[in-house]
């Protein structure tokens, strides 16, 4: 079975551009969730999507955005990029979804560097 | 508000001994406890999951305790080796929350 798969590795954005990052979860997987991950922070939840629609939402600003789309792929979108926006940005994917006691299978991240 | 503390940011010991990271935990009431191990640059791997209701739990060299009462977590890593150096992660979720971590500690086998 195939990993969580997310895209692209890499990318550099400047001050005020947008970004979106691509995740595809495990094949069967329903619940895919989003991490900010810097040093100072440790991993912070974004939100997380289940069928389609987001079931929970972690605290940060409105630039922050997602959806998901019927084969359970997601896309997160960061809009007027800060430089405190540089991280890695994790996607993570689970049957049902963590609050039903199942693991989350993370994907290797994209590295997102805003200059 | 809801606090999650890995006892230290780094952790060395020498090879064959038994590592023991903490994590503490305040103002939550956790169904499920799970640790994760993250290497330099990789997406964090699932090692173990522990549920309210279970005291310990073994996988190979791995120990796991759950104590509600001390709202504490025991990770145990027996026989220490270098491959084992790497970041370790506690994770809480309860009810219908979102998996929320630690800071992680970095542990250092040394040879």
């Amino acid at each position: 079975k195939a990993g969580v798969t997310q895209t692209p590795r890499y990318l550099i954005k400047t001050r005020g551009q947008q970004v979106t990052l691509s995740c595809s979860p495990i094949s069967g997987h329903r619940s895919v969730s989003w991490y900010q991950q810097t040093p100072g922070q440790g991993l912070q939840f974004l939100f997380e999507y289940f069928s389609e629609t987001q079931r929970n939402k972690g605290n940060f600003p409105g630039r922050f955005s997602g959806r998901q789309f019927s084969n359970s792929r997601s896309e997160m979108n960061v809009s007027t990029l800060e430089l405190g926006d540089s991280a890695l940005y994790l996607c993570a994917s689970s049957p049902r979804g963590p609050s039903s006691g199942n693991t989350i299978y993370f994907g290797e991240g994209s590295w997102l560097t805003v200059v | 508000s809801q606090k999650i503390e890995q006892n230290s940011e780094a952790l060395n010991i020498q090879e064959g001994k038994t590592a023991t990271l903490t994590c503490n935990y305040t103002n939550y009431s956790p169904a499920y406890l799970q640790w994760y191990r993250q290497d330099p640059g990789r997406g964090p791997v699932f090692l173990l999951l522990i549920r309210e209701n279970e005291k310990e739990k073994r996988k190979e060299r791995l120990k796991v305790t759950f104590d509600t009462t001390l709202k504490q977590s025991l990770f145990h890593i027996t026989a220490s080796q270098p491959a084992d150096s790497a970041t370790y992660l506690c994770a809480l979720s309860s009810g219908n929350t979102p998996l929320v971590f630690g800071k992680g500690t970095r542990l250092s086998v040394i040879a």
